[in-house]
């Protein structure tokens, strides 16, 4: 019953350093995503991925990038942080991009860049 | 410009007194809408899809429904464990979120 499962669940970065945050899914979902969360703001898109082998941008890509490494994990890369990338980043699943079925959402990672 | 409002930003409840959180949107070829609850620390856990207007669903103490231009979830006689944060989503070629409603309820 692990659904969606993101690693690490807090970070802390120097401006500049770099790091990459991962997602596993186990629902066997074509289709993954991610988000981030900022107060007074509400979940924006950073980017998405179809089906394995396809990324698109989403409403916020700049400064990020990602990487479909197969058809569980979906991982996303910060090459060298800002403050302004200080956030909660939820990844996110469903069965297919555009139907209408709800998102499984994992517990999200709290990163903080000084 | 796309837009879902959600509000009140903020309500507090006692325990047992009902009431109505409101998702307003303005979208253009509204496929659906979503409402998650998210708890502190957590992801959002999915609640509900309505699909068009009239509709309406229910899940224990929670009933959404949905008219052409807002969506409501109304929570009858709600309990401590029913406080979170509410988020309304809407879908279109892609799904929009609004900042959702903090919910308390007080024992």
């Amino acid at each position: 019953n692990a659904g969606v499962t993101q690693t690490p669940k807090f970070q802390v970065l120097k401006t500049g350093q770099s790091m990459t945050l991962q997602c596993a899914q186990d629902m066997n979902h074509n289709s993954m995503y991610w988000y981030r969360q900022d107060p007074g703001m509400g979940l924006r898109l950073i980017y998405y991925s179809a089906s394995e082998g396809t990324t698109d941008k989403g409403e916020v890509p700049n400064g990020y990038n990602v990487s479909r490494l197969n058809k569980r994990e979906f991982s996303l890369r910060l090459e060298s942080a800002a403050p302004s990338q200080t956030s909660v980043y939820f990844c996110a699943s469903n069965p297919e991009q555009g139907a209408d079925y709800g998102y499984t959402f994992g517990s999200g990672t709290r990163l903080t860049v000084v | 410009e796309d837009q879902v409002t959600q509000s009140p930003e903020a309500l507090r409840l006692q325990e047992g007194e009902s009431s109505s959180l409101n998702c307003s949107y303005t979208v253009s070829g509204l496929r659906g809408l979503f409402w998650y609850r998210q708890d502190p620390g957590k992801g959002p856990e999915f609640l509900f899809t309505l699909y068009s207007a009239g509709e309406e669903k229910e899940k224990e103490r929670l009933k959404a429904t949905l008219t052409k231009k807002e969506s409501f979830l109304h929570i009858t006689a709600p309990k401590p464990e029913d406080s979170a944060t509410y988020l309304c989503a809407v879908i279109r070629d892609k799904i929009i979120f609004g900042k959702g409603t903090r919910l308390h309820i007080l024992p």
